[in-house]
């Protein structure tokens, strides 16, 4: 059972490339989200999905777009990076509302 | 949207001490209360959580109060030890159905040997 996986662990990008963050579920979680951590602003919400097929803006959404391919996985793109995007990024799934969400281990991203 | 805030942001105190920390949240529909810690370089994993029916709830040396008139809650960590020191996240969820998490900044738990 391996939970919430992210991948790739560190990414390093030049500014204006793309990339494609993964997210893999095991857990049946119905409610999929995204979040970035950035040091002293906690964990801000990027987008969310509530079920498969469905996705929805969080606080922060501006530069990114998200794909939820099936129940199981959650993916978050970056089509042009920015250095504003450095950041630790985070996928999380949640199973039946208001409950224990679930983290992935986290990418850590540097754009240069 | 739901809006959480958390304080200290950072807190020393020495190994045996207690630590609390503060939260206080915007949206009164709000009723299941996580608290997550981090530990350096890891995910925020679950350690207590409690409901919108519940006052306080203990789990050995951490314990969650929760005020609903206020709408504050707070973690409290008894008999510090080292391996305490992580950063500390509050969440507030359930608000209109949508049940998105929204998380405190964090505090940064110092425990001193």
């Amino acid at each position: 059972n391996a939970g919430v996986t992210q991948t790739p662990k560190f990414q390093v990008l030049k500014t204006g490339q793309s990339m494609t963050l993964q997210c893999a579920q095991d857990m049946n979680h119905n409610s999929m989200y995204w979040y970035r951590q950035d040091p002293g602003m906690g964990l801000r919400l990027i987008y969310y999905s509530a079920s498969e097929g469905t996705t929805d803006k969080g606080e922060v959404p501006n530069g990114y777009n998200v794909s939820r391919l099936n129940k199981r996985e959650f993916s978050l793109r970056l089509e042009s990076a920015a250095p504003s995007q450095t950041s630790v990024y985070f996928c999380a799934g949640e199973g039946s509302g208001n409950t224990e969400a679930f983290f992935g281990q986290g990418t850590r991203l540097t754009v240069v | 949207g739901e809006n959480v805030e958390q304080h200290p942001s950072t807190l020393s105190v020495q190994e045996g001490d207690s630590a609390v920390i503060k939260c206080t949240y915007s949206d009164s529909a709000s009723n299941y209360f996580p608290w997550y810690k981090q530990e350096l370089g890891k995910r925020p994993q679950l350690i207590i959580d409690i409901r919108s029916n519940v006052g306080e709830k203990k789990d050995q040396r951490i314990a969650v109060t929760l005020n609903k008139t206020a709408k504050h809650f707070s973690l409290h960590i008894t008999e510090t030890q080292p391996e305490d020191s992580a950063v500390y996240f509050c969440a507030a969820i359930g608000s209109g159905g949508s049940y998105i998490p929204t998380f405190g900044r964090g505090t940064s738990l110092i425990v001193h040997p």
